[in-house]
């Protein structure tokens, strides 16, 4: 299995709804991250999960709060988000012991609107 | 924090070769230089990676100087379904893990047939 799996692909929530998004991966990778992406622009990095450990969190608002079960999952937790956050939020994952030659494989995305 | 220049936009015709050039003038001494691309809708996916001078795979060659402070991938006959953005990554020279990968501008290339 080389795939990282993301659902939902879609979700519409309003701003005071509880949500969640799940990141799926069975190729053995330790290290899983969250980016966030809005139309045009680059992928921007929210959250490093690496061994199951909270490494790196790129200042993200405490809205959104990611949590890694065990080494193949992770979840992203929405609560009272703003119109401003709908994105695509994409998942991925990397082997995360080879320093400097890490690559990323990348889920779909969760296409996330706001009302 | 390492950071990556390439250009905003490419044009292309259908059977031409594609030379995208990235600056990364503060890469760490262990890291490598990793491609992806990425097309509207999808996650971005992995091109080429390599450490120096060349590298090359099925879909792309990567050249690398030896001073490390740019690299260029080179798609040969490119087609129409080669319109994406493509991005060059490196990590964080000051993070030891080498998991903090944050992606440039990335360059949009068109194909026109």
């Amino acid at each position: 299995d080389t795939e990282v799996t993301q659902t939902p692909k879609h979700l519409v929530m309003g701003m005071t709804n509880k949500k969640s998004l799940k990141c799926e991966q069975h190729m053995g990778h330790r290290a899983m991250y969250w980016y966030k992406q809005k139309a045009k622009k680059p992928p921007e990095l929210m959250f490093v999960y690496s061994y199951e450990k909270l490494s790196i969190n790129e200042s993200v608002p405490s809205r959104f709060s990611p949590e890694c079960p065990n080494s193949s999952l992770l979840n992203l937790h929405l609560h009272a988000l703003q119109p401003e956050d709908s994105a695509l939020y994409l998942c991925a994952s990397s082997q995360g012991d080879i320093r400097g030659a890490n690559v990323l494989t990348f889920g779909a995305g969760s296409r996330l609107t706001v009302l | 924090l390492a950071k990556t220049t390439q250009p905003i936009s490419m044009d292309s015709y259908e059977g031409q070769e594609v030379n995208i050039t990235c600056s990364h003038n503060n890469i760490a001494t262990n890291d490598y230089i990793t491609w992806y691309q990425q097309f509207p809708s999808q996650g971005p996916r992995f091109i080429i990676q390599g450490y120096k001078t060349k590298v090359t795979n099925e879909v792309a060659s990567l050249f690398i100087p030896a001073d490390r402070k740019s690299s260029t991938l080179s798609l040969p006959r490119v087609s129409l379904s080669d319109t994406a953005v493509y991005y060059c990554l490196v990590g964080d020279p000051q993070n030891n893990a080498g998991n903090m990968l944050t992606f440039g501008g990335g360059t949009r290339l068109m194909v026109k047939p």
